[in-house]
């Protein structure tokens, strides 16, 4: 099983600033089968990226997705209001799909 | 729009088993997988198993093996997720969530989630 390793565990950050959130697998996955969710208090998981780097439809640009082999990023570039929240990835690539334990991102 | 409509909130015994259900309603079922994904209170999300309604076939994390089953009735457009000998840990927030490629593809459409509580 591949283990997903995010960091870091909170980032306070403003709005307007860029967020960077870090995604490490303990081995290779395959074909980049990487995927980022969004979660807000309360609320289900929302797909942002896929195959790393692919935005999911209706996902603004201010969010982007990248890496490849074991380490991948999601970047969010200038953060708005709504973008506090938990982030996850998951691989997909190896069965079973695994996710990581979260970043969350609050306001400083 | 689909939406994943799944059964209101249960409390159980330990022990005991519960039945949860995932109806994929104003759109395709068979065509796609339905995956039940838990998040315990406070915690990450971790994948239980999941379903290809068209086929049949069923996969489940190792752990859930042998008290998880996971079914599906194309008819309702639903998927079911029982749990049984239930114990405090399984306490947790239950989602269904679809993908088009596999039970452990990405998920594209989450249902509002199903929350269990085991208590005594």
């Amino acid at each position: 099983e591949i283990v997903l390793t995010q960091s870091p565990g909170t980032l306070s950050l403003s709005p307007g600033e860029r967020a960077t959130l870090s995604c490490r697998a303990s081995h290779f996955v395959n074909s980049d089968y990487v995927a980022w969710y969004q979660q807000n208090p309360g609320q289900a998981p929302r797909l942002l990226i896929f195959g790393a780097s692919s935005r999911a439809t209706g996902i603004p640009d201010r969010f982007s997705g990248s890496g490849s082999g074991t380490d991948f990023t999601l970047t969010i570039s200038r953060l708005e209001p709504e973008d506090f929240a938990v982030y996850y990835c998951q691989q997909y690539g190896s069965s079973p799909g695994t996710f990581g334990q979260g970043t969350k991102v609050e306001i400083k | 729009q689909v939406q994943l409509v799944q059964s209101g909130a249960e409390v159980k015994k330990p022990g005991s088993s519960v039945k949860v259900s995932c109806q994929a309603s104003g759109g395709t079922f068979d065509t796609h997988a339905i995956t039940w994904v838990r998040q315990a209170p406070g915690q990450g999300l971790e994948w239980v198993g999941g379903i290809i309604p068209m086929f049949g076939t069923t996969k489940y994390a190792q752990k859930f093996q042998g008290r998880v089953t996971i079914s599906a009735d194309s008819r309702r457009t639903t998927a079911y997720m029982e749990v049984r000998t239930l114990r405090f840990e399984d306490t947790a927030v239950y989602y269904c969530a679809r993908s088009f490629t596999g039970v452990d593809w990405y998920f594209d459409l989450w249902g509002r989630g199903t929350l269990v509580t085991v208590s005594s």
